[in-house]
């Protein structure tokens, strides 16, 4: 299993909801990593988890929440986004920085 | 801030022509240099992961050459095809980072 899951693919939200995007991998990679994609831009880094542990956070705002409950699941809680934040979220795992890295195909999230 | 080059920005060229683009990073504190390829509404799929200098790599049409001494690495695509039209980024985590991605070069290849 060569996979990153995410769900959900798309996913539309008030400004006011809480929701939540999950991403899982069975390859043993011990290194998760959120990036938040817009436009025809590359994808920008959001967070790292290392180990289950928080390793990198980009200065992303506190209404982003990320969660690592085990070694194979990584969840970004959402709460109170603003219209700007419709993007692609993409998830990607890894077993190490000289390793190649494996993406999910992504949540579509568009706030309204 | 991990300051990555990536030139040139965008370059259209033929069905059948060879191409290259360069990705430059400081050459201090070098551990890994990815390679990956990106459409746009897509995931980003790793092509190379480079480490020693001097390494070349190949994947059918396409390969990369490494430079750490100098800190850049040369992506070539022979014989374009317009299925190689995508945005090509390159990231060179130093140890103990995270993969930030270069603003990348866009190909378009025209048939």
């Amino acid at each position: 299993d060569t996979e990153v899951t995410q769900t959900p693919k798309h996913l539309v939200m008030g400004m006011t909801n809480k929701k939540s995007l999950k991403c899982e991998q069975h390859m043993g990679h011990r290194a998760m990593y959120w990036y938040k994609q817009k436009a025809k831009k590359p994808p920008e880094l959001m967070f790292v988890y290392s180990y289950e542990k928080l390793s990198i956070n980009e200065s992303v705002p506190s209404r982003f929440s990320p969660e690592c409950p085990n070694s194979s699941l990584l969840n970004l809680h959402l709460h109170a986004l603003q219209p700007e934040d419709s993007a692609l979220y993409l998830c990607a795992s890894t077993p190490g920085l000289d390793t190649e890295a494996f993406f999910g195909q992504g949540t579509r999230l568009t706030v309204v | 801030i991990l300051n990555v080059e990536q030139s040139p920005q965008s370059l259209h060229v033929q069905e059948g022509d060879s191409t290259n683009f360069t990705c430059s990073f400081p050459s201090s504190n070098f551990y890994a240099l990815h390679w990956y390829r990106w459409e746009t509404a897509k995931s980003p799929e790793a092509l190379f992961v480079m480490t020693l200098n001097g390494d070349e790599k190949k994947k059918g049409r396409i390969s990369a050459t490494l430079n750490t001494k100098e800190g850049y690495s040369y992506l070539y695509i022979k014989g374009s095809q317009p299925e190689d039209s995508a945005t090509y980024l390159c990231a060179p985590p130093p140890p103990g980072t995270a993969l930030i991605f270069g603003k990348g070069t866009t190909l378009s290849v025209s048939s």
